[in-house]
């Protein structure tokens, strides 16, 4: 069936270094993938979605590239922001199922 | 953009009353969502509901819960009887399509006492 791994648990980083949280997935269909973020006390907002023509999405200096070689849809950022700390979910739209969320990645950035 | 409303914001209830979370998903949307999340962990799927139906449940989505959506008005969840593990914090989330953006309302954090 389908599923979605990312980077579990904490993750910390010191500010102006680059970010990198992992998710590869597993599916039967050509599937989408997207990144959800989740500052503190709110709901969580869709920060990324794959495309199906190869196109890397990028939004608030953020960026992912499906490879369907290796399964993989990380998100990237060059350089962190104190304001990027939150949890972030890797998902995955395939088949029939809907929606399949990984267990999140909580990033703190440090000053 | 698009938004989800989630009533009440915060519900307190003794253990073993019935609660009932109301969500207003957006407009045109055909499939709706509950996740939960205890605080200071991960958000987990219970559900998804689609033409009237469960489509697909979790573990997490125990005998005691229910959900529906009564002529196209409020999605709800029902929890009947509550349980001390139950309480968290309540998303509800809507999409057009079943492969489409899911939307999250704001969430409803139950107390359980």
């Amino acid at each position: 069936g389908d599923s979605v791994t990312q980077t579990e648990g904490l993750v910390t980083l010191t500010e102006g270094l680059p970010v990198m949280l992992n998710c590869t997935y597993q599916s039967t269909y050509s599937p989408f993938l997207f990144w959800y973020v989740q500052h503190l006390n709110e709901a969580p907002k869709l920060l990324l979605k794959s495309f199906t023509d190869n196109k890397r999405p990028e939004h608030q200096g953020f960026h992912a590239t499906l490879h369907k070689s290796s399964s993989s849809f990380h998100l990237q950022k060059s350089s962190a922001q104190l304001s990027d700390s939150a949890l972030y979910y890797c998902a995955l739209s395939g088949g029939y199922q809907n929606f399949y969320f990984g267990k999140g990645t909580s990033l703190t950035v440090i000053p | 953009g698009p938004k989800v409303l989630q009533i009440p914001s915060h519900q307190i209830i003794d253990m073993g009353q019935m609660v009932t979370l109301n969500c207003d998903p957006v407009s045109n949307h055909l499939y709706f969502y509950w996740y939960k999340q205890i605080l200071g962990q991960q958000m987990e799927f219970l559900v998804n509901f689609y033409n009237g139906k469960v489509m697909e449940k979790s573990k997490l989505f125990k005998d005691q819960f229910s959900v529906e959506r009564p002529d196209g008005s409020y999605f709800t969840l029902k929890i009947q009887p509550t349980a001390l593990e139950d309480s968290a914090v309540y998303f509800c989330a809507s999409s057009l399509g079943r492969r489409d953006e899911q939307y999250f309302g704001p969430g409803t954090r139950l107390t359980v006492l």
